[in-house]
């Protein structure tokens, strides 16, 4: 039962337009939501965050929006960059603390120069 | 450089082999886990330790056992290994700080079972 869904395997941008990642969930539960970026042959690395108390945050380039009535958060990139180009999971979890984080199975972001 | 260092980077092993993935951390965080990645999968926790001397299981722990050696490190051994154990296995370590839940992972190891 997958509780973290992002549809969209794969996705392709213009560099200098705007991505916008999106993820589902199903867990009411869930209270805290995080973006991470992973490249090849590495970690992933923490990209932004979002509490369910509020409903966007942003981060230079990065916005994270989510809508709790439709159990649903996304990430945009605003202007695009060739470095931008990663895989993209998005994750869940509550209880602040809690230490069990749900990974969604990811977006791949190319971006065109 | 600080981080989260694993030992080896690839390993190829043959089914009922053995062998235990290195996961070690130098930022003095009390948390680690073990976190194997899939195609069309995500990541999925296989192993966690809250604090030194204590290990829990997460969502797929069945194949594997892991110790927490001292705070810096924790191991995970398959005993008998099995081709769908072949995977991307990465070790986390968290710190309990408000931004991202501090969470900083390792650079993985490619496990292929034949």
């Amino acid at each position: 039962d997958q509780q973290v869904k992002q549809n969209s395997p794969s996705l392709s941008v213009q560099e200098g337009r705007i991505s916008i990642l999106n993820c589902d969930y199903t867990n009411s539960m869930f209270d805290y939501f995080l973006w991470y970026k992973k490249y090849p042959a590495e970690g992933p690395t923490f990209l932004i965050s979002i509490s369910s108390i509020k409903d966007k945050n942003e981060d230079g380039r990065f916005t994270v929006f989510l809508n709790k009535s439709a159990k649903h958060l996304s990430l945009h990139i605003v202007p695009s960059q060739p470095g931008d180009s990663a895989v993209y999971f998005c994750a869940a979890t509550f209880n602040f603390g809690n230490e069990k984080l749900t990974f969604g199975t990811g977006t791949r972001l190319t971006i065109i120069p | 450089n600080a981080g989260v260092t694993q030992t080896p980077k690839f390993q190829v092993l043959k089914t009922g082999q053995s062998m235990t993935l290195q996961c070690a951390q130098d930022m003095n965080h009390n948390s680690m886990y073990w976190y194997r990645q899939d195609p069309g999968m995500g990541l999925r926790l296989i192993y966690y330790s809250a604090s030194e001397g204590t290990t829990d299981k997460g969502e797929v722990p069945n194949g594997y056992n892991v110790s927490r050696l001292n705070k810096r490190e924790f191991s995970l051994r398959l005993e008998s290994a099995a081709p769908s154990q072949t995977s991307v296995y990465f070790c986390a370590s968290r710190a309990y700080t408000g931004t991202g839940l501090g969470y900083t992972f390792g650079s993985g190891t490619r496990l292929t079972v034949v």
